[in-house]
């Protein structure tokens, strides 16, 4: 069975840092993997996804991940955070089972931007 | 730009009465799905639903709950006798074609508290 795990329900970075939220999936078979970010009282918005066209998946806002089948990781980062960077993030993998694609979600992260 | 929206964005019922949460999905999109995420744990598939009927069904997905597209414009998820353990935020999201690597569009979700 495929499965997400995000570390950090919780990650807090300064305004200009750089920001890594972390995605660790479980998959026998090579995966899609997606995050999205959910900002308040909004819809789940979809960052960016890998399709393994490329390992490296740029998304919009400046974001990007990386697959790395090693590591069994699709961490997102961005190098330097702002203000209304400040939401909940979703990373999920599109499950082979069946026919669907229904999405797996990991945890969520929210990611607190200071000033 | 197209979207997927869900109405009432807010519900409070008593348990044992029914609810119907409404979406309207993307105009050109054929898959349709429920996710749920009760506070403060991950967002969970429901449900999908393709070509009129349900395509896959979550252990969550009991007789309890039922959708229907009545009209082909909304996708409904309805629940026979509500109880505490309801209380979530429901998503609705769609999607246009068949692949794993197909894109999911949520809506904003209805948060549903069940007295």
């Amino acid at each position: 069975a495929q499965s997400v795990t995000q570390l950090g329900s919780h990650v807090s970075v300064s305004e200009g840092a750089l920001v890594l939220l972390r995605c660790n999936y479980s998959s026998s078979v090579p995966p899609y993997l997606f995050w999205y970010v959910q900002y308040p009282n909004q819809g789940l918005q979809l960052l960016l996804k890998y399709t393994s066209a490329a390992t490296l998946v740029k998304g919009i806002n400046g974001f990007e991940a990386e697959f790395k089948k090693s590591e069994t990781s699709f961490h997102l980062t961005k190098p330097s955070a702002h203000m209304s960077d400040a939401a909940e993030y979703f990373c999920a993998v599109s499950a082979t089972s069946g026919n669907t694609g229904k999405l797996i979600f990991g945890q969520g992260t929210t990611l607190q931007v200071k000033p | 730009e197209p979207e997927v929206t869900q109405t009432p964005s807010h519900q409070v019922t008593q348990m044992g009465q029914e609810v119907i949460l409404r979406c309207v999905p993307i105009s050109n999109h054929l898959y349709f799905y429920w996710y749920r995420q009760i506070l403060g744990q991950k967002v969970e598939f429901l449900v999908s639903f393709y070509n009129n009927e349900i395509s896959e069904k979550s252990e969550i997905f009991d007789d309890q709950f039922s959708v229907e597209r009545p009209d082909g414009s909304n996708f409904t998820l309805k629940i026979r006798s509500t109880k505490l353990e309801d209380s979530a935020m429901y998503f609705c999201a769609s999607k246009g074609g068949a692949g794993w690597q197909e894109t999911q569009y949520f809506g904003p979700g209805t948060r549903l508290l069940v007295l």
